[in-house]
């Protein structure tokens, strides 16, 4: 597509039950990048994913967290018992790979409400 | 810990006025800097980025970044402001080649009066 694609666009879940958020990077990306924002924070990187190389989970806050992406294409991050504070807007970029002269794009995002 | 600071949360101008967000960063060698803008409801878009070399650089929308190694910072300009730049901005950084972890500041949101 013409950029990156998340969703759903807005989620609300209630405490304790699962939910999965998909990104649809732009095609031929081989990179992609989930982040966190939450309300008046900047971003945290959650995890990178590169091609088929294994990914680097370093940013998971917590094993309730979990990201899956099968080669180049679509990523899922998967919330296990959702807890209040996850509710927050998560964000996938994707790009050609990690060189820097490399721009990364930002899909909208996915706003996730946890009541 | 290499952090990110934009000490300003909140920034508001007229329009046509000049614009100056600040950008601190603390790391053990010169990152590399980017600034992103979010505007409501949308993904981040780059505005500009510095590598190396000229510290002055030029970016979309008519903003531009000066790098200043002597001071750690990294603020963003734009000579007149126009109610459409109403977002909030984000700087970020990466500690050098081959790093892909973008460590961003807390953002700055800038309201501009008609």
């Amino acid at each position: 597509g013409a950029g990156v694609s998340q969703s759903p666009s807005n989620k609300v879940t209630e405490k304790g039950k699962d939910v999965e958020l998909r990104c649809d990077p732009i095609s031929g990306h081989t990179a992609l990048y989930w982040y966190r924002q939450r309300l008046g924070q900047g971003l945290e990187f959650l995890i990178y994913f590169q091609g088929n190389s294994a990914p680097d989970k370093s940013g998971l806050p917590s094993d309730r967290f979990s990201a899956e992406r099968t080669g180049e294409s679509v990523s899922t991050l998967t919330i296990q018992r959702t807890q209040q504070e996850d509710s927050a807007v998560y964000l996938c970029a994707s790009s050609w790979d990690r060189a820097l002269n490399t721009e990364a794009f930002f899909g909208q995002g996915t706003r996730l409400t946890v009541v | 810990a290499q952090s990110v600071t934009q000490p300003d949360i909140h920034i508001t101008v007229s329009e046509g006025a000049s614009l100056e967000l600040r950008c601190n960063y603390s790391y053990g060698a010169t990152p590399y800097l980017f600034w992103y803008v979010q505007s409501p409801g949308q993904g981040l878009q780059l505005l500009l980025k510095y590598f190396s070399g000229d510290t002055l650089v030029q970016g979309i929308k008519g903003f531009e970044a000066e790098f200043k190694r002597s001071q750690s910072s990294f603020n963003l300009r734009k000579p007149s402001v126009h109610w459409s730049d109403a977002a909030e901005y984000f700087c970020a950084a990466l500690s050098g080649a081959g790093s892909y972890q973008l460590t961003f500041g807390k953002g700055t949101k800038l309201s501009v009066i008609p």
